[in-house]
């Protein structure tokens, strides 16, 4: 079946670091792949995504590249602030049906 | 446009009492979910609901029940409420037919505790 492999956190940097989150995933077909963010105590909200090969989904300085030779997506940004620490979890969608498949999630704590 | 909104935002209950969670949806989606989440697990697929009138079993269903009342909303019940089931439940909704804007929608969540 499909899954999601993502680094395990914690993941503690300093403010201005670079930040990567390593995702890579399992499917059939052609996946669309997401980043969501969860700030302490809210639900998930959708950080960026992409919906094929080569596709590069950005939003708030935060990158992330669909790699089909590699079936990976990493998360990268090139100076982290404080106001950045959450969890980020890795997540796909099978195109050919229902299903979302998410990965464990990586807890970013950024230190002024 | 509100989105998805879930209540009630937290409740406790007593081991073997029951409980409806409510969730709604304000974006037309087809597809609606519910999760639960547990520390060092990630999101766990309780139930889902691919259109109105459908519904399916996720990874741990056992313990639920659910409910599609209408497009709108998808609530989730628990009979009798174990100390396991203490967890955070998210409802999310997403567009199937939309193949541009198929990400979800996540509510803001509700904490259960049993005792």
């Amino acid at each position: 079946g499909d899954s999601v492999t993502q680094m395990e956190g914690p993941v503690t940097l300093s403010e201005e670091a670079f930040l990567t989150i390593n995702c890579t995933y399992t499917a059939t077909g052609y996946p669309s792949l997401f980043w969501y963010v969860q700030y302490p105590g809210e639900g998930l909200q959708l950080l960026l995504k992409a919906t094929k090969a080569d596709d590069k989904g950005s939003n708030k300085g935060f990158e992330a590249t669909y790699r089909k030779e590699t079936t990976s997506f990493h998360l990268e940004k090139g100076s982290v602030q404080v106001s950045d620490s959450a969890v980020y979890f890795c997540a796909l969608r099978d195109n050919y049906g229902q299903n979302f498949v998410f990965g464990p999630g990586t807890r970013l704590s950024v230190l002024p | 446009n509100a989105g998805v909104t879930q209540t009630p935002k937290f409740q406790v209950l007593k081991t073997g009492q029951s409980m409806t969670l409510q969730c709604a949806q304000d974006m037309n989606h087809n597809s609606m979910y519910w999760y639960r989440q547990d520390p060092g697990m990630g999101l766990r697929l309780i139930y889902y609901s691919a259109s109105e009138g459908t519904t399916d079993k996720g990874e741990v269903p056992n313990g639920y029940n659910v409910s599609r009342l209408n497009k709108r909303e998808f609530s989730l019940r628990l009979e009798s409420a174990a100390p396991s089931q203490t967890s955070v439940y998210f409802c999310a909704s997403s567009d199937q037919h939309t193949l541009t804007y198929n990400e979800q929608f996540f509510g803001p969540g509700t904490r259960l505790t049993v005792l």
